[in-house]
This record gives structure tokens, C-alpha cells and sequence, in this order.
């Protein structure tokens, strides 16, 4: 159980571009989602966190508008990079917590390279 | 604002030996403590979590001790083996409000047989 999937696993996509990625909790639903990049070997960095039929709230030094966050229901949240640049190239991970739980489930991630 | 310090970055330990990884933590509302290992390009998997309200906890090879008076929690891996080669990250986090995770800077463990 608690299962956590991402689409897509890696995009490459041309500068000035905008790219979506999803993430879907599989089996259980989801209170909260979190999106995080993980630049090479680097720790993940939490960028915004997400109830379903809310706003998300970013962390500082994130550009809300630049990183548009969705959560439409209570088993998928989406991220779509905005005007994408090469600098923006990273690896998002998503994660989901279960109802009255403490623990995050993680996506596999997406490995997003700007060109 | 809250920070996660976790030492060391790299730990080379022969196979059979213990590797231990400690960290500590800024905000005193943090009160659940999980441990992720993350193998090259995949996402991070549990393995083992402490909430504040115990000083250990054990399973099988691997065990988390907690200090919350000094704010220091740590990792013990006993009798490594080369399949624990990763890349670990210790997370803080309170179990109210929005119950995100602030993550340490992780320690890459190598295990050499």
C-alpha cells in the first residue's frame, strides 16, 4: 500500500517552454502533497507544499508563478514549470501523506532537462 | 528559520562494521523524526522513524536514538552490508500544521566488502 506514482519519469523539453509533471497517490488519498527538487548530490529542497482545494504556500526563494502547483483532488497534485530554462533543469520529486498520518509516501520523481 | 545539520557528508565503513550518522535540529516544535535512504536516481524509501515521545527505537540491523533536550538524533546501522550503499537523509518535521519535512544535507555511506 501507499503507493505514489509521477508522470512523466523524464521530459527534456526547449527553453522558454512550459512542462507539467503529475503525481498520484494510488491507493490511499492524500491530505497534503509536497513538491521538492533534488539537485545532484544534493539534498531534496522542499518548494511547496499542497492541500487539495487550496493554494499551495512556497517556501522562500520560490517562485510561485514560475511553478504553478495544482491540487485538484485529494489523489493528484500537479506542478507545471513555466517558461522553463536551462537553470531550472533538476529532479522533482513529489510525496503524499495519508489522512491522519505522519509519514510521506514519495513519487519516483521526474527528471526534467531544459534545453 | 528551521535547519536540519547532518553529519558526516561521506562514510566509508568496512563490511560487518556499524556506521553511525547523526543529526541535529533547530525548531523544538519538531516532534517525529523519519530516516530515508535513497539509491542513485530513485526516490526515497522509510526506514525507520522516532517520534518525540521515545528515546529509541530498534528494527532488525538498524536503530534511531533521539535527544530532544540537545536536539541530536542519530542513525545505527550494526553488521553493514554492501547493499546499504546510499545515500541517506535524516528529516524533521512537527505532526501539526502543514507536517512538512526539513531535510538534512544526507551522508553518502559506502560500504566496501
Amino acid at each position: 500500500g501507499a503507493v505514489v506514482s509521477q508522470h512523466p519519469s523524464r521530459v527534456i523539453c526547449k527553453s522558454g517552454t512550459s512542462v507539467k509533471i503529475e503525481c498520484r497517490s494510488l491507493d490511499f488519498q492524500a491530505t497534503t502533497m509536497f513538491w521538492y527538487r533534488q539537485f545532484p548530490k544534493q539534498s531534496l529542497m522542499l518548494m511547496a507544499t499542497s492541500n487539495e482545494g487550496s493554494k499551495a504556500t512556497y517556501e522562500q526563494g520560490v517562485e510561485k508563478d514560475k511553478f504553478l502547483i495544482n491540487h485538484a483532488s485529494l489523489t493528484l497534485s500537479t506542478l507545471t514549470v513555466t517558461s522553463a530554462h536551462p537553470e531550472d533543469s533538476s529532479f522533482y520529486i513529489c510525496s503524499a501523506r495519508p489522512m491522519g498520518s505522519y509519514e510521506q509516501y514519495f513519487g519516483p520523481g521526474t527528471r526534467l532537462t531544459v534545453t | 528559520g528551521e535547519n536540519v545539520e547532518q553529519h558526516p557528508s561521506t562514510l566509508s565503513v568496512q563490511e560487518g562494521d556499524s556506521a553511525v550518522i547523526k543529526c541535529t535540529y533547530s525548531d523544538s516544535a519538531s516532534n517525529y523524526f523519519p530516516w530515508y535512504k535513497q539509491e542513485l536516481g530513485k526516490r526515497p524509501q522509510l526506514i525507520i522513524d522516532i517520534r518525540s515521545n521515545v528515546g529509541e527505537k530498534k528494527d532488525q540491523r538498524i536503530a534511531v536514538t533521539l535527544n530532544k533536550t540537545a536536539k541530536h538524533f542519530s542513525l545505527h546501522i550494526t553488521e553493514t552490508q554492501p547493499e546499504d550503499s546510499a545515500v541517506y537523509f535524516c528529516a524533521a518535521s512537527t505532526t501539526s500544521g502543514t507536517y512538512k519535512y526539513i531535510f538534512g544535507t544526507g551522508t553518502r555511506l559506502k560500504v566496501l566488502a
